[in-house]
């Protein structure tokens, strides 16, 4: 099974610039090329879906989803980097990957943005 | 505009039962795969369950395995969920998603989710 692993929480100033990382794991390397997903949530808001970003880095974005917002990767490892930080951004952001025929979630990083 | 609105959401009693609904707008319905992500009070998302497009394949979470039901109706462009034998860990907000046209395991729309209280 697909072990997906998030910081915690994150936190950045406004108008800068945060990279916030998703790692895959599992017990076989099969992990590395798997592609995630990842979704911002707002508080008292439901998710919203941002993009797919793929091992070798590139990336699709969901409807409207700003430019500031971008995916990239290396290795295990899937990023979500945000740039020109607004308060809005302030959320929590879920990495989601896909295991054994279901969807996997990680933990979430809380985004403060100060 | 894709839209997704559940319902069905409420109180009930420990070892209860309740069913929910998730109606969706604004797309071709019946080529979709869809899913149930549920969030305790203050914790993350889990995955709940998932049924294919056309209704053939449906999938589970351990924790909810023998106990939940997905189904949906393409006639009516809705998705549900019957839940069983429910507890306190069941608690949580109930979110709706539409899987991801290229990769279904991937969900790209969320609804604003419904509030399911177990409590004596």
């Amino acid at each position: 099974q697909v072990v997906v692993t998030q910081s915690p929480s994150a936190s950045a100033s406004l108008g800068a610039s945060v990279k916030l990382t998703c790692t895959l794991s599992s017990g076989h390397s099969g992990h590395i090329n798997y592609a995630i997903a990842w979704h911002q949530q707002q508080p008292e808001k439901g998710p919203r879906y941002l993009m797919n970003v793929n091992s070798d880095g590139s990336h699709i974005k969901g409807d409207g989803i700003p430019d500031r917002f971008s995916g990239s990767s290396s290795g295990a490892e899937r990023y979500l980097t945000i740039s020109s930080l607004q308060s809005e951004d302030e959320a929590d952001y879920y990495c989601q990957t896909w295991g054994t025929g279901i969807p996997v979630f990680g933990g979430g990083t809380r985004l403060t943005v100060l | 505009e894709v839209q997704l609105v559940e319902s069905g959401g409420g109180l009930v009693q420990p070892v209860g039962s309740l069913r929910l609904s998730c109606a969706a707008s604004g797309f071709i319905f019946s080529n979709y795969a869809m899913h149930w992500v549920r969030q305790a009070p203050g914790k993350g998302l889990e995955y709940v369950s998932s049924i294919s497009a056309t209704g053939g394949s449906t999938f589970y979470a351990n924790s909810v395995k023998g106990r939940f039901t997905i189904s949906r109706d393409n006639s009516k462009d809705t998705v549900y969920l019957q839940m069983g034998s429910l507890s306190g860990d069941d608690m949580a907000v109930y979110y709706c998603a539409r899987g991801l046209s290229s990769n279904w395991y991937f969900l790209d729309h969320w609804g604003q989710g419904t509030l399911v209280t177990v409590s004596s």
